[in-house]
This record gives C-alpha cells, structure tokens and sequence, in this order.
C-alpha cells in the first residue's frame, strides 16, 4: 500500500533544544496530519495541514510547534524549545483528500532529557 | 470524556476461530478506519469506511454511522493475526479520534 515515511526513527535531544521531524508523505496526497502517542496512552491528534495552512489543531499543539511543508518537500513538525513532556512517538500521516483515508508512517521517537 | 470506546482491551482465540472487535462512538462520525500495529510498531491500514461493510480475506468491518458504531470480524484466525487492533474515528473535522486498542492473542 501507499508508503509514509519518517526521518529520523529515534531522536534524543536535551530539554529547550530544537527539533525537526521530517515526513515524507504519499507522492499524490494533499492532506497532512501529525499525531502523538506517549508511551502507555492513545494517538492523539495534534495538526492537519493543506494547502500551505494549519487547518485545524488540538490543544496538544503547543505554541512551541510548528508545521510546514516547503516548495513540496518533507512536511514538517518543528518543536522549539523542547519540555520533557514532548517526549512521545510522533506520527505522521497523510490523505489524498479531506476525509479520505489516512496512511501512517512507522513513527518518530522523540526522547527529551 | 472519550469519543471511541474500544473493545475487547485483549482477545485471546485459539487457531481456527474467530470473534469480533467494537467501537462504540460517543458522537457521529463520518468514517472510521482499522489498524493492525505490526511488530515494528507501524499502522497497518486494514479498512476505511463511510458506510457498510467490507470483507478482506478473513477480515470483515462493518460501520454503523448512525447507530454509533463499528465492528472487526476476524475469521479463522491465525498465528500471524496476534497484535494490537485500533479503531479511529473521523468525526468530519479531518482527525482521527483513536480507541485505546485491542491486544489480540491466537494460539495454537
């Protein structure tokens, strides 16, 4: 099936650092989405985007994140600075279309020190 | 409180058998999609639905949006079925609302 892809699998950072998690969302799909699961607990969302614009986010989505999907490239989840309770899997998904279904990929394992 | 009750939390089958996992939804959804998580920790798409049933293989799904819920067939189950299953729920704001999973277990 459609394949997502997420660099890096595993980050370690120090607390009130940066950091970058990139996706590489299916070739066609217009819809971007990023959710976090911290260890022992459900996915939740966190953000969609299309179109160049956050269009809906939860109150998961700190003012210290931030998305973005440059001139087609990796979409990205910025997280700057960094608090211990951001540490989580972070996964991103991707749709062709609003409402339409979601393809995950294997996730980002952000560890916060 | 939560939108998507899932459950059983853990199923055990033995080989050959088979049951059913549901989701209950709090609210009206628009679609709802199931997920095996593989040995990796990735999602597997298993089916989206509107509406209605599907059938893969040995899975079914079927979607109530009306009656607030969604179930999971599984058929003949088999050793390499054992994992964790999620329901997630499209309420029509373009994100999925997760259950907490049902761990399933088949043994010979």
């Amino acid at each position: 099936g459609p394949k997502v892809l997420q660099i890096p699998s595993h980050q370690i950072i120090d607390m009130g650092q940066m950091v970058t998690l990139n996706c590489d969302p299916v070739s066609n799909h217009l819809y971007f989405y990023w959710y976090k699961q911290i260890l022992g607990q459900q996915m939740e969302f966190l953000v969609n985007f299309y179109n160049g614009k956050v269009m809906e986010k939860s109150k998961l989505f700190k003012d210290q994140f931030s998305v973005e999907r440059p001139d087609g490239s990796y979409f990205t989840l910025k997280i700057q600075p960094t608090a211990l309770e951001d540490s989580a899997v972070y996964f991103c998904a991707s749709s062709h279309r609003g409402g339409a279904e979601q393809f995950f990929g294997p996730g980002t394992r952000l560890t916060v020190l | 409180g939560d939108q998507v009750e899932q459950s059983p939390s853990a199923l055990s089958l033995h080989e050959g058998t088979g049951s059913a996992l549901r989701c209950n939804f709090t609210t009206t959804m628009r679609a709802v999609q199931w997920f095996r998580k593989n040995s990796r920790g990735s999602l597997i798409n298993l089916f989206y639905l509107a509406s209605g049933t599907k059938e893969n293989g040995r899975l079914k799904s079927a979607f109530d949006s009306k009656e607030r819920y969604s179930t999971l067939h599984i058929r003949d189950a088999q050793l390499e079925d054992s994992g964790t299953y999620f329901c997630a729920a499209d309420s029509g704001y373009n994100k999925l609302t997760f259950g907490k999973g049902t761990v399933l277990l088949v043994s010979p």
